[in-house]
């Protein structure tokens, strides 16, 4: 059964990096066709989709924080991570990493997610 | 970007009711549209896709139709763990993917 699970700091000062790792567990993400998305929901709000990364290591980003995202994959640890930078208060939220298995496009499996706090 | 919206936003069903949730698209997104439910304090779990496609071990009390623009999701006979959140997904154009602001069902 593969299962997600982020991790990365519960707490980032504003204007600061925020760094996440999403690892997946029970497959390989280098055999199998993974893209795997990063999606935040600040509290009592909806969902937003941040951006995706190709297991084979190709991006698509939001416009809305593309300038300040960067997502990377580690095929040899099982990881995909998410980097925003210059953080403020407004990205405080639960971050979840979401896998879409190619060529879908629904997100078809989730981590629990971990709240992000942006605060000095 | 395509805009999704939810109505109503709230929706209150006593169990074993029928439950009734509408998504509408800013655009024509054909059967591009996935719906997930959203527990209190949970992550989200996909529910159905191409508009009408249950995921694996979803319920056949859960059914959703439409294309284009207006898409529902039916739940037949409401049960406890229904309640919760249901948003809709477009996945006919991205980047960036969107959702709705989400349908909360609770009880009545």
């Amino acid at each position: 059964q593969v299962q997600l699970q982020e991790s990365g700091p519960g707490l980032v000062k504003p204007s600061q990096t925020l760094s996440l790792t999403c690892t997946v567990s029970g497959d390989s993400i280098s055999r199998g066709s993974y893209y795997g998305n990063w999606i935040r929901q600040p509290a009592g709000k909806g969902l937003e989709w941040i951006g995706r990364i190709y297991s084979r290591g190709s991006t698509d980003y939001s416009p809305s924080l593309k300038s300040r995202v960067t997502m990377s994959v580690d095929t040899s640890q099982n990881q995909f991570s998410l980097k925003l930078t210059s953080v403020t208060a407004a990205d405080t939220a639960v971050y979840y990493c979401a896998t879409q298995q190619w060529p879908t496009r629904y997100f078809d499996l989730w981590g629990r997610g971990t709240l992000v706090t942006v605060s000095s | 970007e395509i805009v999704m919206t939810q109505s109503p936003a709230t929706l209150s069903v006593s169990p074993g009711e029928r439950a009734t949730l509408s998504c509408r698209a800013s655009e024509s997104i054909s059967g591009n549209l996935a719906w997930y439910h959203q527990k209190s304090g949970q992550a989200p779990r996909l529910l159905m896709y191409g508009a009408s496609t249950r995921a694996t071990g979803i319920p056949a009390r859960f059914s959703g139709s439409g294309s284009g623009t207006d898409f529902t999701l039916t739940i037949s006979s409401l049960q406890s763990e229904d309640f919760g959140v249901y948003y809709c997904q477009q996945y006919e154009d991205w980047p960036p993917f969107t959702f709705g602001p989400g349908t909360k069902v609770e009880i009545k």
